[in-house]
């Protein structure tokens, strides 16, 4: 199993400024099949990035991604109020599939 | 619009059994790879099990095998998730969620389903 270790746990920005996530795998997957996802309290996650760097439909073009191998990066240029959530990195290239522990990003 | 809309939430004792159920609309749900992935209170994301479109091929994690069993009815557009043995430690919000397959991961995901294994 791919163990996926994110940092920092939790991240303490203001609105405005820039959030870079980090995600790192015990071992490389096949396919660079890396996923972010986004989860704010009581709701279901939503996927942000796949393919390490490709947004998924509907998210801005303030949230960008980059990362091959064992080492990816989710990167927020510019924190919006709705941004402050938990974010999971994911990969789905090797079975069994494995998610991060999670980054929160919290309002400072 | 494409939803996914899960079984309500239930409290059941140890050792017990469940089954889980999740409907689907908006989309052509018999050619999707479909996923339960669960979540313990305050705690991060775990996968569970996946089944392919034709339930021609079925995947579990180590910590499920032998108690949960994935399934779907594609005529009804319905995926579920038969759980027995249930422990302390299956207390979680499951969620099933829709697969693309290929570059694209879980896409639209259902509101969740509440577990409370307890006695």
């Amino acid at each position: 199993e791919i163990l996926l270790t994110q940092s920092p746990g939790t991240l303490s920005l203001s609105p405005g400024e820039r959030a870079t996530l980090s995600c790192r795998a015990s071992q490389t997957f096949d396919n660079n099949y890396l996923a972010w996802f986004q989860q704010k309290p009581g709701q279901a996650p939503r996927l942000v990035i796949h393919s390490a760097s490709s947004r998924a439909t509907g998210i801005p073009d303030r949230f960008s991604a980059s990362g091959s191998g064992t080492d990816f990066t989710l990167t927020i240029s510019r924190l919006e109020p709705e941004d402050f959530a938990v974010y999971y990195c994911h990969q789905y290239g090797t079975p069994p599939w494995t998610f991060g522990q999670g980054t929160k990003v919290e309002i400072e | 619009d494409v939803q996914l809309v899960q079984s309500g939430g239930v409290l059941v004792q140890p050792g017990g059994s469940l089954r889980l159920s999740c409907t689907a609309s908006g989309f052509a749900f018999s050619i999707y790879w479909m996923h339960w992935v669960r979540q313990a209170p305050g705690e991060g994301l775990v996968w569970v099990a996946h089944i392919k479109g034709d339930a021609g091929e079925i995947h579990y994690a180590d910590s499920v095998k032998g108690r949960f069993t994935i399934s779907r009815d594609n005529a009804k557009n319905t995926l579920y998730l038969q759980m027995h043995s249930l422990r302390d430690e299956d207390t979680a919000v499951y969620y099933c969620a829709r697969d693309p397959v290929g570059s694209i991961p879980c896409d639209y995901w259902g509101q969740g389903t509440l577990v409370s294994v307890s006695s």
